[in-house]
């Protein structure tokens, strides 16, 4: 069965310092994988998508970016956190297809930047 | 660009109620729509998918109906248990591979 792990599930980090979450896939191939933020009380807002190794679509401008160096390994970072990058981090997959097709989350990372 | 609005973004019942929750998009042109659970501090859990061809879709207490031409979708929960508390997101997926949810309602079913 397919699995999808995030990490880390906590996270603290001070103004200015780098950021690397990582999110894998087990049990597909070749899938979507996708970064979410949810800000608190409010919804989740799409960040970056992608279709394949090294194709990352970004959704909104900010000061985050996002690598897919493997097929089933979704990266986001920053080289300089700020305040206003605190959220909950959600990364998703779903196999390539069109309406019959679900998506499935991570159990998310929290992150505080101080 | 797509919008997904929620509605209420809050619903306290009491145990053993039926109860409807409602999402609404602005673009028509969907693939499908799902429905998530998110409990606190946690990650989302789907609970039901419809595709754009179909009306509704059920799952044990819940049934999703989809109106894709009006850009409407509820979720029916019947007999309602305080398991059921949590937070209800739906998400629509359009062209490009993209998911836009709502701001989900956040359920109290009380003992």
């Amino acid at each position: 069965s397919q699995t999808i792990h995030q990490w880390p599930a906590t996270l603290v980090q001070p103004v200015g310092s780098p950021l690397s979450l990582e999110c894998t896939v087990e049990g597909t191939s070749n899938p979507n994988l996708y970064w979410y933020r949810q800000a608190a009380g409010r919804g989740l807002q799409l960040l970056f998508y992608s279709v394949g190794i090294g194709q990352i679509s970004s959704e909104v401008p900010q000061n985050l970016s996002a690598s897919r160096p493997q097929d089933r390994q979704f990266i986001l970072s920053s080289k300089k956190l700020l305040l206003s990058d605190s959220g909950f981090y959600l990364c998703a997959w779903r196999e390539k297809g069109q309406g019959t097709v679900e998506a499935f989350f991570g159990q998310g990372t929290r992150l505080t930047v101080v | 660009k797509q919008e997904v609005t929620q509605i209420p973004a809050a619903l306290s019942v009491p145990e053993g109620e039926n109860l409807v929750l409602n999402c609404s998009f602005t673009d028509s042109a969907i693939y499908n729509l799902q429905w998530f659970r998110q409990d606190p501090g946690k990650g989302l859990t789907s609970l039901l998918l419809i595709q754009s061809s179909q009306r509704e879709q059920t799952s044990g207490r819940l049934n999703a109906s989809l109106d894709k031409s009006s850009g409407r979708s509820t979720l029916y929960i019947a007999a309602s248990q305080p398991g059921d508390s949590a937070t209800y997101l739906c998400a629509v997926r359009g062209n490009f591979n993209k998911f836009y949810f709502g701001s989900g309602t956040k359920l109290n079913v009380k003992p």
